[in-house]
């Protein structure tokens, strides 16, 4: 069966400091991958999504970057946070034929 | 145009009613919606979802209403219970290569007893 793992689950940095959230997916291949931030409160906003190695489509300028080294894995990344970077964030995973996403545990962050 | 609005923010309802969430979307390009549940700290999971060539599905308690020609979707819990009392978020999935998946802002749903 498919699983998808996010860690860490909560993270507290301070603002100026580097992040990396790292997502894995279990039990498929070629999936499409999907980070989302939840602010307190709110919606879930689509940050950015990939159907595939190297392939990253952004869809809010801000600062924050993505990447996918490896099929399953799916890294969200910042040189310098902001105090707005705090939020809830979701990792997500999908596939061209079953539109169905299936969401991580999150990763709720606070920049202090 | 590609925003799915939704409607309300949050709604409270009696243990045994009707929840009825609203959305509307822009984008005729969209060809799945569903719908997902929330539970605090948690991530969203699929409830129930549509495709644009069906009008209503049902699932238990749930239901969606789809309404082609005015680009809005509904959906419907019947015998409210306090156990539902999640958020809420209307979705609408964009493929044809992109596998984009748009949320609206969520309703935050409380059943009382």
């Amino acid at each position: 069966s498919q699983t998808i793992h996010q860690w860490p689950a909560t993270l507290v940095q301070p603002v100026g400091s580097p992040l990396s959230l790292e997502c894995t997916v279990e039990g498929t291949s070629n999936p499409n991958l999907y980070w989302y931030r939840q602010a307190a409160g709110r919606g879930l906003q689509l940050l950015f999504y990939s159907v595939g190695i190297g392939q990253i489509s952004s869809e809010v300028p801000q600062n924050l970057s993505a990447s996918r080294p490896q099929d399953r894995q799916f890294i969200l990344s910042s040189k310098k946070l902001l105090l707005s970077d705090s939020g809830f964030y979701l990792c997500a995973w999908g596939t061209d034929f079953n539109t169905e996403a299936f969401f991580g545990q999150g990763t709720r962050l606070t920049v202090v | 145009q590609q925003q799915v609005k939704q409607s309300p923010q949050s709604l409270i309802v009696q243990k045994g009613g009707i929840s009825i969430i609203n959305c509307a979307y822009e984008n005729t390009a969209f060809d799945y919606f569903p719908w997902y549940q929330q539970f605090p700290g948690k991530g969203p999971a699929l409830l129930i979802a549509i495709r644009p060539d069906v009008s209503e599905k049902k699932e238990g308690r749930f239901t969606i209403s789809f309404n082609k020609s005015a680009k809005q979707f509904s959906l419907h819990i019947m015998d409210s219970q306090p156990g539902d009392s999640a958020t809420y978020f209307c979705a609408a999935f964009f493929s044809g290569g992109y596998n984009k998946l748009i949320f609206g802002a969520g309703t935050r749903l409380a059943v009382h007893p």
